[in-house]
């Protein structure tokens, strides 16, 4: 089963508004990914983080490895519709072969 | 440069029906990952690969999951019989190392009856 707990499970905002999701571990992560997922889609990379404490922007998505290495955040300003979708986040445990684990995701709705 | 490729995208089979799903990943891409994904859920591992050795199949529900990646390029997952339980969407992944990011394909969505 799924460790990682992602939160919020949905998001209904205003097209414009500022958009934060976030996961939470009980165990140390050494990687973490965000994904995007369309309907019908497979999941798309956004931000890749290697490191605690690393901030990592793309466009308008700024991602953070939190610093005690269990929480990563993600962050979307100035939502547009084209934003909609499922966002998940993935850890990767370290050591070994470094098994990635993901959360259930936060689907956001943008209305206009 | 070409993104993992996966087919069928959609299959419809009655229960107890064999299905067989296949898999290409990006090319230079050592490991190759299936993944279960149920409906308003993340993925989930069922196995992955470094070139043709299965190194992770822990969550392969063995007795009716097979999976093989022969020459360690495509792979295909096979599930002999189907049952109800198993409708969800199936998802290959690729990445260059053990440690990197996953790309994955438009997967294939099972439905069966």
């Amino acid at each position: 089963g799924q460790q990682l707990n992602q939160s919020p499970q949905s998001m209904f905002i205003q097209e414009g508004e500022d958009v934060s999701m976030n996961c939470t571990s009980s165990s140390i992560f050494n990687t973490w990914l965000w994904y995007k997922q369309e309907p019908g889609e497979g999941p798309v990379l956004l931000i890749a983080l290697y490191k605690a404490g690393e901030l990592t922007s793309n466009g308008r998505l700024t991602a953070q490895f939190g610093i005690t290495r269990k929480d990563s955040f993600l962050n979307i300003s100035a939502s547009i519709p084209s934003d909609v979708g499922i966002y998940f986040c993935a850890g990767r445990t370290p050591g070994g072969w470094g098994k990635l684990q993901f959360g259930a995701g936060t689907q956001v709705v943008v209305t206009p | 440069e070409a993104g993992v490729v996966q087919s069928p995208r959609y299959k419809i089979i009655e229960k107890k029906q064999p299905v067989a799903f296949w898999c290409n990943p990006i090319s230079g891409h050592n490991t190759l990952y299936w993944y279960l994904q149920n409906l308003g859920q993340g993925p989930e591992l069922l196995i992955r690969y470094e070139n043709e050795e299965a190194v992770d199949d822990s969550q392969l529900p063995k007795d009716r999951f097979s999976a093989e990646r022969l020459k360690g390029v495509d792979s295909t997952l096979k599930i002999q019989p189907a049952e109800l339980g198993d409708s969800a969407v199936y998802l290959c992944a690729s990445s260059p190392t053990t440690a990197g990011e996953l790309f994955f394909g438009e997967g294939s969505r099972l439905t069966v009856l």
